[in-house]
């Protein structure tokens, strides 16, 4: 079965433009998840969309939003670039089984966005 | 909130040999799942082992293992016998139970990762 998918793999954008990322899930999940992965910062979560509806959001400025599609895929936008906003920015995509949690989260190869 | 440490920068272990990755954690939730996942330099994040907090048998996959202390809040990954494909940074994650209404819950918090490094 084919994994998560993201595109670009490679971003290159100056201050104060706007980048979008994409992110397909494997079939059958129905949740995306965003992370985003800076330099000396750990993986910090960004987003998780299920079923169409953002569910929970972390903590980061407005002008990073996204959305889920019908088909479960995924857009991250991340508006009013900032040199800060260097970063691997991971998607991830798991089933969801309320009442349980062994579901682990399968990750893409991330979109490596870079800031000029 | 939830956090886990990692308080191993990087480790170093020879190939063949087996190497233990701490991983502690704190949490208030009484129901949780914890993951490992290894990052190679290539960059995508690869699921290795997941243990539950209500499992009574610590957690095994291939040469890979799980040292589950829940009282010390520990879960400490073990891989046997390296190899040199081991090299890599490893990540201890953490997750709660999704709730019966869906939100808030399913997002992973992960620590801040270990480099291991195998040599020959």
């Amino acid at each position: 079965e084919a994994g998560v998918t993201q595109s670009p793999t490679h971003l290159i954008k100056t201050r104060g433009q706007q980048a979008t990322l994409r992110c397909s899930p494997i079939s059958g999940h129905t949740s995306v998840y965003w992370y985003q992965q800076a330099l000396g910062l750990g993986l910090q979560f960004l987003l998780w969309y299920d079923e169409g509806e953002e569910r929970n959001r972390g903590n980061f400025p407005p002008r990073f939003s996204g959305r889920q599609f019908p088909n479960y895929s995924s857009e991250l936008n991340v508006n009013a670039l900032e040199l800060e906003d260097s970063a691997l920015y991971l998607c991830a995509s798991s089933v969801i089984i309320l009442g349980t949690d062994n579901q682990p989260q399968h990750f893409g190869d991330g979109t490596r966005l870079s800031i000029l | 909130a939830q956090k886990i440490t990692q308080t191993q920068p990087g480790m170093f272990v020879q190939e063949k040999e087996a190497v233990t990755l701490d991983c502690t954690y704190d949490t208030s939730d009484p129901s949780y799942g914890l993951f490992w996942y290894k990052q190679p330099s290539s960059g995508e994040m690869i699921f290795l082992i997941y243990q539950g907090s209500y499992d009574q048998q610590n957690a095994t996959e291939g040469r890979y293992s799980l040292n589950f202390q829940k009282a010390r809040k520990s879960a400490n990954l073990v891989i046997s016998a390296s190899q040199l494909g081991d090299s890599a940074m490893y990540f201890c994650a953490m997750r709660d139970v999704p709730n019966a209404g869906g939100t808030s819950y399913g997002k992973l918090t992960f620590g801040q990762g270990t480099i291991l490094t195998v040599h020959p």
